[in-house]
């Protein structure tokens, strides 16, 4: 079945130092693959999403590239702020038309000054 | 504007007893979720609606799991006889759309935390 493996966490860096989060996912059809962030005290909310193959989501400075050749959608900051930390999830959407969305296990991330 | 909202935030129960666990989805949201969270954990989908139609409770974990969302809004999920595994967070997220809409979008809830004791 679909699923979805993430870096374990947690990941510790510096103020302005380079993030990488890495995803790999196994899926069968055409999933949507997503990165969620829990921020300390707050709800699930997505970061950002790719629909298809090659698709590059962005926001608040991070990037994912929907990798269909690797099976991958690797997460990335160039320069993270101690206001990233968070718990970061990769995910997928069923890709046959079914409903379910299946996350990963998390990554936290901690980010010092 | 209101997103997702739940309640309780917190729920304490004894192992055996049953509960209810109450979200209130956007207003106007055709799809709603519920999602269980174990510690450390992603969220594990458990079942889906299209307005008051249940499509998929694929992943409720046992029959003792009944989620119900009778007028197209707001859902209950249940849990008859608790037991200790049921302790985790169980997330509500509803969306515009009909799921497997590429250009749609899941607003989830704060999460409701269980404990079994």
């Amino acid at each position: 079945g679909n699923s979805v493996t993430q870096m374990e966490g947690p990941v510790t860096l510096s103020e302005e130092a380079f993030l990488t989060i890495n995803c790999t996912y196994t899926a069968t059809g055409y999933p949507s693959l997503f990165w969620y962030v829990q921020y300390p005290g707050e709800g699930l909310q997505l970061l950002l999403k790719a629909t298809k193959a090659d698709d590059k989501g962005s926001n608040k400075g991070f990037e994912a590239t929907y990798r269909k050749e690797t099976t991958s959608f690797h997460l990335e900051k160039g320069s993270v702020q101690v206001s990233d930390s968070a718990v970061y999830f990769c995910a997928l959407s069923d890709g046959t038309g079914g409903f379910k969305t299946i996350f990963g296990a998390g990554t936290r991330l901690f980010v010092k000054a | 504007g209101a997103g997702v909202s739940q309640s309780p935030r917190y729920k304490v129960a004894k192992r055996g007893q049953d509960v209810a666990l109450r979200c209130d989805p956007i207003s106007g949201h055709v799809s709603l979720f519920w999602y269980q969270q174990a510690l450390g954990q992603g969220p594990e989908f458990l079942t889906y609606f299209q307005n008051e139609a249940q499509l998929d409770k694929s992943g409720l974990p046992s029959d003792r799991f009944f989620a119900e969302r009778p007028e197209g809004s707001v859902s209950t999920l249940k849990i008859q006889r608790t037991q200790q595994e049921d302790s985790a967070v169980y997330l509500c997220a509803s969306s515009l759309r009909v799921a497997g809409d590429s250009t749609d979008t899941q607003y989830f809830g704060p999460g409701t935390r269980l404990t079994v004791l």
